[in-house]
């Protein structure tokens, strides 16, 4: 098994720019999570997911869409890039939301807004 | 306030050294408390859980959960260079997690 992947590893945009972040689980997991990793800023939790075609906001969903058409795939959107959206995102998923909800990372997204 | 506080660091300790990682929370009717390990650029992984109040130990490491002062800590015996990396405390809330700031530890030779 995969777990977690996420594409692509690293992107660098100019200001104004779009672009599609892909997370992808073979987990058959119900949830799955985006978030955004910044120096001394812990993750932050951007938009989440508990199923198949179901979003809902996070903490910091601001310049930011989602969509969850498949249950194994989840995608992040920026629609005009802005440099405050430098950072990096890891995409998560989990099998249950209850408990201690244990959350598998993928390897994270290094993005570079110019 | 911040549902969550973590001391940032970074924290430096020679090998051999007890850690003492530790976080606030805001809300008394949290319940799971976790620690997450993140080694440098790497994805976290889930360390320890521990479910209300009490100690949970599990080889070097224990959790630590105060509910009366709502305070959450992590020991770290016998530190190890291998253990240098950033730990971030979480809470859950409904269905989401609620993570600290992140600490980085270095363990020293």
């Amino acid at each position: 098994n995969a777990g977690v992947t996420q594409t692509p590893k690293f992107r660098v945009l100019k200001t104004g720019q779009s672009m599609t972040l892909l997370c992808a689980q073979d987990m058959n997991h119900e949830y799955m999570y985006w978030y955004r990793q910044d120096p001394g800023m812990g993750l932050r939790l951007i938009h989440y997911s508990v199923g198949e075609g179901t979003t809902a906001k996070g903490e910091v969903p601001d310049g930011y869409n989602v969509s969850r058409l498949k249950k194994q795939n989840f995608l992040l959107g920026l629609e005009s890039a802005a440099p405050s959206q430098t950072s990096v995102y890891f995409c998560a998923s989990s099998y249950s939301a209850g408990g201690y909800n244990e959350q598998f990372f993928g390897p994270g997204t290094r993005l570079t807004v110019l | 306030q911040k549902e969550v506080e973590q001391d940032p660091g970074p924290l430096s300790v020679p090998e051999g050294a007890i850690v003492s990682l530790n976080c606030t929370y805001s809300n008394s009717a949290f319940q799971y408390f976790m620690w997450y390990r993140q080694y440098s650029r790497k994805a976290p992984e889930l360390l320890m859980y521990t479910y209300s109040s009490g100690n949970k130990e599990d080889g070097r490491f224990t959790a630590q959960v105060d509910k009366s002062s709502k305070y959450i800590s992590l020991f770290i015996r016998d530190s190890q260079p291998s253990d240098s990396a950033t730990y971030l405390c979480a809470i859950r809330q409904g269905g989401k997690l609620i993570f600290g700031q992140g600490t980085e530890l270095s363990v020293k030779p």
